[in-house]
């Protein structure tokens, strides 16, 4: 994998239901991997900065996960809200301060 | 908190243009970085800077300069504005956290050029 992959592109889910979706990096020349979540009108903003292999990551009803070995992480949303429906980024940086390289994000809907 | 912003949420303008997008960060961060975003694109890097009245280019850099005077301060322009360039412009500026560097982004500016 060349670039940085998310799937689906888009998904929707029942409010309460649990969710998750994938990033997928390249494994070789990995640093450090970022979920941000971008609501509608606002920022993005950050989620969690993952490097170590096997990490797990939590805040409140969300969750990352990350094998650096495969190249994949995992965004979990437990219990989904209407609050959490925004596009998901995932992106790969390579140790230097040149910006990272982002996926194409996942666009969740809750539907009530 | 770390604060970016950018100098207008919405612009609109003509073909020919010389457009000006402004971004300013108030947390002393060396680098920082301008991306446009299109659907089924993500986001895609322009420009960058690490130092004042330092640049260096991203991934698509035809089309636009950027400008770097002051640290708080990374301007990016569009010379001549064509329609292609009709997109979302997001600034963000980072800094080093435990070796990891973070980003932090402004609201965007959408531009529209007809």
């Amino acid at each position: 994998i060349l670039n940085v992959e998310q799937s689906p592109q888009s998904l929707h889910v029942q409010e309460g239901d649990s969710t998750n979706f994938t990033c997928s990096f390249p494994s070789s020349n990995f640093y450090a991997l970022h979920w941000y979540r971008w609501e509608t009108a606002k920022s993005p903003e950050a989620l969690f900065v993952m490097t170590l292999n096997g990490d797990e990551k939590k805040k409140g009803r969300i969750s990352a996960t990350l094998n650096t070995k495969e190249g994949y992480s995992y965004l979990y949303i437990k219990g989904s809200q209407p609050e959490d429906s925004a596009t998901y980024l995932c992106a790969n940086s390579g140790g230097g301060a040149d910006g990272l390289t982002f996926g194409k994000g996942t666009h969740l809907i809750i539907q009530p | 908190d770390v604060k970016v912003t950018q100098s207008s949420r919405y612009l609109v303008k003509r073909t020919g243009e010389k457009v000006f997008l402004e971004c300013v960060q108030d947390m002393d961060h060396e680098n920082m970085f301008w991306y446009r975003q299109d659907p089924g694109l993500g986001l895609r890097l322009i420009y960058f800077s690490y130092d004042v009245k330092m640049k260096e280019k991203g991934d698509i850099p035809e089309g636009y300069s950027v400008s770097r005077e002051k640290k708080e301060r990374f301007s990016l322009i569009l010379e001549s504005a064509s329609t292609n360039q009709t997109s979302m412009y997001l600034c963000a500026s980072s800094a080093l956290a435990g070796g990891v560097e973070e980003q932090y982004f402004g609201p965007g500016t959408r531009l529209t050029v007809t």
